[in-house]
This record gives C-alpha cells, sequence and structure tokens, in this order.
C-alpha cells in the first residue's frame, strides 16, 4: 500500500488559512488521495478527496501536485473548531479500503 | 450525528472475557467498516462487511470476528480479551468509494 507521510503537528492562529502538507512519493495512478480529520473524542469525518484536480467544497480546497507526489489541504479560514487531527490517506481506485497514518494534529490559537 | 450509531458507548471487562460491539449504519449504505484506535494511534482497519458479505480484511486478530446481519447491522466479536486490547473501536458505514461516515465508536477498557 502507498504511505503518505504528514507533520505530527501544526498551529495556526485562528481566522488565518491553514496549509497542511502530505507527502506521497509513491503514489500510483489509480490511488485517490482523501483527507478525514478526527476532532477530540469523536470519530472521524470525512473532509475533501481528489485524483488529479484540485477540488473544492464547503469545507476545505484539495490542491494536488502536478506530479501527484504531494498535496494540501487548504482551510481558508480556521476557526477553534478546526482543531483536530487531519488525515491523508490512499484509497486505490474500486477499493473500498482506507489505510490510516498518524495524522497532523491541528492546533488553533485564538 | 454522522447517522451511524455505536453501542454500547463504554465497556469496561476483565481478561480472558468475550464481548460485542454493535454498530448500526446509515440509512441505505450497504457498507459496514470497522477499525481500532489505540492510545494516540491512528485507525486501524480490522474488516469491512458489504452487503452481508465479508469484503475485506486488515489487521484482525484470529480471536476477532465480525459480521454483518440482513437488516445491514454489524457486530464485532471480541474474544479471549487481552489488555492490549482496550482501544476505541469505531464502525464506519458508506454507499460508495468517496466517503466513509463514522460512528461515535466504543470504548473499550479491559481490566
Amino acid at each position: 500500500d502507498a504511505k503518505t507521510t504528514q507533520p505530527n503537528s501544526m498551529e495556526s492562529n485562528e481566522e488565518e488559512p491553514v496549509h497542511l502538507p502530505c507527502n506521497h512519493s509513491t503514489i500510483s495512478g489509480t490511488d485517490y488521495i482523501h483527507w478525514y480529520r478526527q476532532l477530540p473524542s469523536q470519530g472521524p469525518e470525512y473532509v475533501i478527496h481528489g485524483l488529479t484536480s484540485n477540488v473544492n467544497n464547503r469545507m476545505a480546497s484539495l490542491a494536488i501536485a502536478e506530479d501527484r507526489k504531494s498535496s494540501t489541504l487548504i482551510l481558508h479560514r480556521a476557526t477553534l473548531r478546526d482543531a483536530a487531527v487531519y488525515y491523508c490517506i490512499l484509497r486505490d481506485m474500486g477499493n473500498y479500503q482506507l489505510i490510516w497514518g498518524a495524522g497532523t494534529k491541528l492546533i488553533i490559537k485564538p | 450525528d454522522s447517522g451511524v450509531t455505536q453501542t454500547p458507548k463504554h465497556l469496561i471487562t476483565a481478561t480472558g472475557q468475550r464481548v460485542t460491539l454493535r454498530c448500526s449504519p446509515r440509512s441505505g449504505d450497504l457498507s459496514v467498516y470497522w477499525y481500532q484506535q489505540s492510545l494516540d494511534q491512528g485507525l486501524q482497519f480490522l474488516i469491512q462487511y458489504y452487503n452481508g458479505e465479508e469484503r475485506a480484511k486488515g489487521n484482525i486478530l484470529e480471536r476477532f470476528s465480525a459480521q454483518q446481519f440482513p437488516d445491514l447491522h454489524s457486530e464485532l466479536n471480541l474474544s479471549s480479551l487481552e489488555l492490549g486490547d482496550s482501544a476505541l473501536y469505531f464502525c464506519a458505514s458508506s454507499r460508495s468509494f468517496n466517503e466513509q461516515f463514522f460512528g461515535p465508536g466504543t470504548r473499550l477498557t479491559v481490566l
């Protein structure tokens, strides 16, 4: 299974944009890039996913490098409620399985 | 609220015992997944069921088993429990490849 590498933790100020990086140098052509987050004492929740093109939804944006070896999750205006562990996950096309890494703990400072 | 329910929320038991965790997926979701999350760790995929059939297996111990019933709810059975089985157990459901919806989890403590 292809692996992802993320920083252990990041800090950001409230109401500022946050860029969460993820490296996936061994990604294959059929791997989707998924992001989930886990708020304290809760189950994970889906954030966004993409294959090749950048993606936007109401929660975040996903910027995928042209060679697909890295991606960045962008929270446009972080709030205290965005403090969570963010997981970058690769999923093979046609496969439901998600293989989770350690994630990035995002700390939001008021 | 994801629409996925898990019972019980907390479970405290002794080593050597057997427990059953229950999961009700979102209405219409055919896939159910089980994950284990030990303290301050990422999630470990255990097993997936799709419409009653086992679809994929991850790092599930032989002491653990699961099934999905005709009404699509699922149960995870953990037997001969050890201290190291203490963890959060999450159930998730989905109807597509794109998004899994997670329940609130069951916290298992083995004493």
